[in-house]
């Protein structure tokens, strides 16, 4: 497999479920990202890890847990979520060196509906 | 506050009739702008890089641009297959790694 792929594709959930997405890079990165995507709002970055440092968007909801064992597989841990929780969930990569910005390489995202 | 405005919202051609796309932004000494194509149901694919006033960059029927306070995406001769959302974002010198992203330009190529 190439590029960067995600599951599920699909993920239904009640509000007292707890959940995982999963996320794997084929490009040899060395960061990975999770933004979220709603509908008519620009995409917003949740967590960054880069370098095995771990940055991450303070207005983040601690109900959403990230986990980057390695530098290739990156999860979402989710649990307890509301409605407006519902987006398109995308995870990302890129290849920085020297803190020069390269471009991110997006997978195709896990659309996610809290019931 | 870092922010990228596109416009306009939604844009329809008709085959073969050129237009182009704004995004103006502010930012904090940029370090980057970027363009991407987002077809529905899909992520966000690279398109271009741009890191200084004056540079240009073209792939295929799509040239980009880029001034101190905007950037377009000039598109000639566009097919339906060019139809897709096409989003802008920044990054700034106060915000590594954190590309800001602006809302996007629905394109719609009518044969």
């Amino acid at each position: 497999e190439t590029g960067v792929t995600q599951t599920p594709r699909h993920l239904v959930m009640g509000m007292t479920n707890k959940k995982s997405l999963k996320c794997e890079q084929h490009l040899g990165h060395n960061a990975m990202y999770w933004y979220k995507q709603s509908a008519k709002k620009p995409l917003e970055l949740m967590f960054v890890y880069s370098l095995e440092e771990r940055v991450e968007n303070n207005s983040v909801p601690s109900r959403f847990s990230p986990e980057c064992p390695n530098s290739s597989h990156l999860f979402l841990h989710l649990h307890t979520l509301q409605p407006e929780d519902s987006a398109l969930y995308l995870c990302a990569s890129s290849q920085d060196r020297d803190r020069r910005y390269s471009p991110l390489h997006f997978g195709n995202g896990t659309r996610l509906t809290v019931t | 506050e870092d922010q990228v405005t596109q416009s306009p919202e939604a844009l329809r051609l008709q085959e073969g009739e050129s237009s182009s796309l704004n995004c103006s932004y502010t930012v904090s000494g940029l370090r980057g702008l970027f363009w991407y194509r987002q077809d529905p149901g899909k992520g966000p694919e690279f398109l271009f890089t741009l890191y200084s006033a004056g540079e240009e960059k073209e792939k295929e029927r799509l040239k980009a641009t880029l001034t101190k306070k905007e950037s377009f995406l000039h598109i000639t001769a566009p097919k339906p297959e060019d139809s897709a959302t096409y989003l802008c974002a920044v990054v700034g010198d106060t915000g590594f790694q954190k590309l800001v992203f602006g809302t996007g330009t629905r394109l719609l190529v009518s044969p």
